[in-house]
């Protein structure tokens, strides 16, 4: 078993919906939660960052971390053309390394 | 955060050859680190890039096959040595600056994608 594992996609939804991006873990180390989002041609670019259990919110972005069933989710409210992009999971135990999921290609059609 | 640049963006390379990446930050990082992309594949962490002394390396990447160097907190280079098709990929550069509200966050460049023929 991969120490994390995403949804390849591809994943197509019309603009304005509600996307739910996902990603389970094996390692109950993890404490570092991260989601990057990574535009064609471009390196990643940091989107979210969760410490431990719950939820943050900024703008349409929200990011959910559930540690005792190993899961983290990233919803993409009022879906937008824009948001078109591979988004990729992230996370880390006490040290700097991540460990990432493959990423989830992302296509919102207008 | 922390603005990077890679150079070359992209190349083409024979096999047996050998290219330097080099990675440039605006500002002084406590942490730099070189990453590999596959295509389909996970990014890899090759190796941390260590100011003014050996980087140090993930399993699986070996020195001899991937020499970086770090000669000081705004700068490093990654070299991909007797290159195979198989080193075709997209190579990042990532760096950790100061923390904020304690923690640290990882930020990466814009990539240098590597085809060998």
């Amino acid at each position: 078993q991969k120490e994390v594992e995403q949804d390849p996609g591809p994943l197509s939804v019309p603009e304005g919906a509600i996307v739910s991006l996902n990603c389970t873990y094996s390692n109950s180390a993890f404490q570092y939660f991260m989601w990057y989002r990574q535009y064609s041609r471009k390196g990643p670019e940091l989107l979210m960052y969760t410490y431990s259990s719950g939820n943050k919110e900024d703008g349409r972005f929200t990011a959910q971390v559930d540690k005792s069933s190993k899961y983290i989710s990233l919803f993409i409210r009022d879906s937008q053309p824009s948001d078109s992009a591979t988004y990729l999971c992230a996370m880390r135990a006490g040290s700097y390394q991540l460990t990432f999921g493959k990423g989830t290609k992302l296509s919102v059609i207008p | 955060s922390a603005v990077i640049s890679q150079k070359p963006s992209r190349d083409i390379c024979q096999r047996g050859t050998s290219l330097t990446i080099q990675c440039q930050v605006d500002s002084q990082v406590t942490m730099m680190f070189w990453y590999r992309q596959q295509p389909g594949q996970s990014l890899t962490l090759i190796a941390t890039a260590n100011q003014g002394s050996e980087a140090t390396y993930e399993s699986g990447f070996v020195i001899d096959k991937f020499p970086i160097s770090r000669p000081n907190l705004t700068f490093s280079t990654l070299t991909v040595s007797n290159m195979s098709p198989e080193d075709s990929s997209i190579y990042l550069c990532s760096v950790t600056g100061q923390p904020q509200r304690g923690i640290y966050e990882q930020y990466f460049g814009p990539g240098t994608r590597l085809t060998v023929t």
